[in-house]
């Protein structure tokens, strides 16, 4: 069965500061994977998805990339801001539903 | 374009009542999956319909149904609410491009079961 872990829960980073996101997952077996972005009380909105083939996606300032073999993935923010503060969400893509892991929540202090 | 809709927004019901949840896919988009958010379990599959038939279907009880209209619309329904109910219920259509299957949420139903 396909788990998803998100390492940190919660992050707390000046505004300007360069950040790491981290996503690991147990199941090598996949198709995708997506990042995902969730403001409070609102649905998710996609980020950025990177099929099983490919290393990394790249849009605007942010750059998932894709490790099948250790079962991992990094959602790297560049230059962060107060309006990227929202909760972060990977989902892991196979021959099964997406399966989510449960967030880090970024807080970008201005 | 427009985007996934869910209707209603909001809903407040008591254990025992059942209710219905509506989703209206993107234009164009036949896959339509729902998903349950609590702040304990996080995202959970429900279910997935891609024309009219039931894809996938996650680990819930057998109160939790739904199905897909002609038009792509979707709807779930749960019955004999229960107090662990309560979630954020989200919607989701996808369509397969080139570059794979990108999943497009609505902005969710948030359910309170009293």
């Amino acid at each position: 069965k396909q788990e998803v872990t998100q390492i940190p829960a919660a992050l707390s980073v000046p505004e300007g500061e360069n950040l790491v996101l981290n996503c690991s997952f147990t199941d090598s077996a996949i198709y995708n994977l997506q990042w995902f972005r969730q403001d409070p009380g609102k649905g998710l909105t996609s980020l950025l998805l990177i099929q099983s083939s490919q290393r990394e996606q790249t849009s605007g300032r942010l750059n998932a990339s894709l490790d099948k073999s250790s079962g991992r993935s990094t959602l790297y923010i560049a230059a962060s801001q107060p309006g990227d503060s929202a909760t972060y969400l990977c989902a892991v893509g196979g021959n099964t539903p997406l399966v989510f892991g449960k967030g880090t929540r970024l807080s970008v202090i201005a | 374009k427009a985007g996934v809709t869910q209707t209603p927004r909001y809903l407040i019901k008591t254990r025992g009542q059942q209710v219905t949840l509506s989703c209206s896919p993107i234009s164009g988009h036949r896959s339509v999956s729902w998903y349950q958010q609590t702040p304990g379990q996080g995202l959970q599959f429900l279910f997935e319909y891609f024309s009219e038939t039931q894809r996938n279907k996650g680990n819930f009880p057998g109160r939790f149904s739904g199905r897909q209209f002609s038009n792509s619309r979707s709807e779930m329904n749960v019955s004999t609410l229960e107090l662990g109910d309560s979630a954020l219920y989200l919607c989701a259509s996808s369509v397969q491009t080139s570059g794979g299957e990108t999943q497009y949420f609505g902005p969710g139903t948030r359910l309170l079961v009293l």
